[in-house]
């Protein structure tokens, strides 16, 4: 199957700073990336579309001033928390589809901890 | 706003006996429902794409099917052994370019 890859796999920062987790897509072209979180005991919920070359979409809620991404290439999707605060602390995880039939290939996640 | 409910949440069996949890969607507005196993510090991995009302696929001592009129998909798991333990997501595709909604999982640990 596709590897998606992500990074870091874990991050740990202090309120106020920024963060930017990477997710690459290693052997296939992904005009379209999606970036989910799961808060505990929660499912995986939607944030955002990646669209390479415009503008992100963002599901209703999601601050999309907060949340920056950016999809400069057919293989790169980043997504930068800005002035992190500990209500962001989550964990963050993207993939980018193939197909049809747009089966979904997942990278392995980032776990946010804002102190 | 779209609901997906997965039961039972959590699952213990014994190692060789078979076992089946539940999927629910709302049935209209439907592209697709994956189905993915989620091992901890490991991506999800996709396990079916089903598209077709009546579908059935398997893949080795796994199989699900589908219903998209009554909205509800079944994965089944026969012989579970203990690298079966994970949690399996069920997630609904209204369209091909969205993304994904998901339940919140079956987390299924076997027994030896």
């Amino acid at each position: 199957g596709a590897v998606v890859s992500q990074h870091p796999s874990w991050v740990i920062c202090k309120s106020g700073t920024s963060v930017k987790i990477e997710c690459r897509s290693l052997d296939f072209q992904a005009t379209t990336m999606f970036w989910y979180r799961q808060f505990p005991k929660q499912s995986l919920m939607l944030m955002a579309t990646s669209n390479e070359g415009s503008k992100a979409t963002y599901e209703q809620g999601v601050e999309k001033d907060k949340f920056l991404i950016n999809h400069a290439s057919l293989t790169l999707s980043t997504l930068t928390v800005t002035s992190a605060h500990p209500e962001d602390s989550s964990f963050y995880i993207c993939s980018a589809p193939r197909g049809p039939p747009w089966e979904q290939f997942f990278g392995p996640g980032t776990r946010l901890t804002v102190l | 706003i779209l609901n997906v409910e997965q039961s039972p949440q959590s699952l213990h069996v014994q190692e060789g006996d078979s076992t089946n949890f539940t999927c629910s969607f709302p049935s209209s507005n439907f592209y697709a429902l994956h189905w993915y196993r989620w091992e901890t510090a490991k991506s999800p991995e996709a396990l079916f794409v089903m598209t077709l009302n009546g579908d059935e696929k398997k893949k080795g001592r796994i199989s699900a099917t589908l219903n998209t009129k009554e909205g509800y998909s079944y994965l089944y798991i026969k012989g579970s052994q203990p690298e079966d333990s994970a949690t399996y997501l069920c997630a609904f595709l209204r369209g091909g370019a969205d993304g994904l909604t998901f339940g919140k999982g079956t987390h299924l640990i076997i027994q030896p």
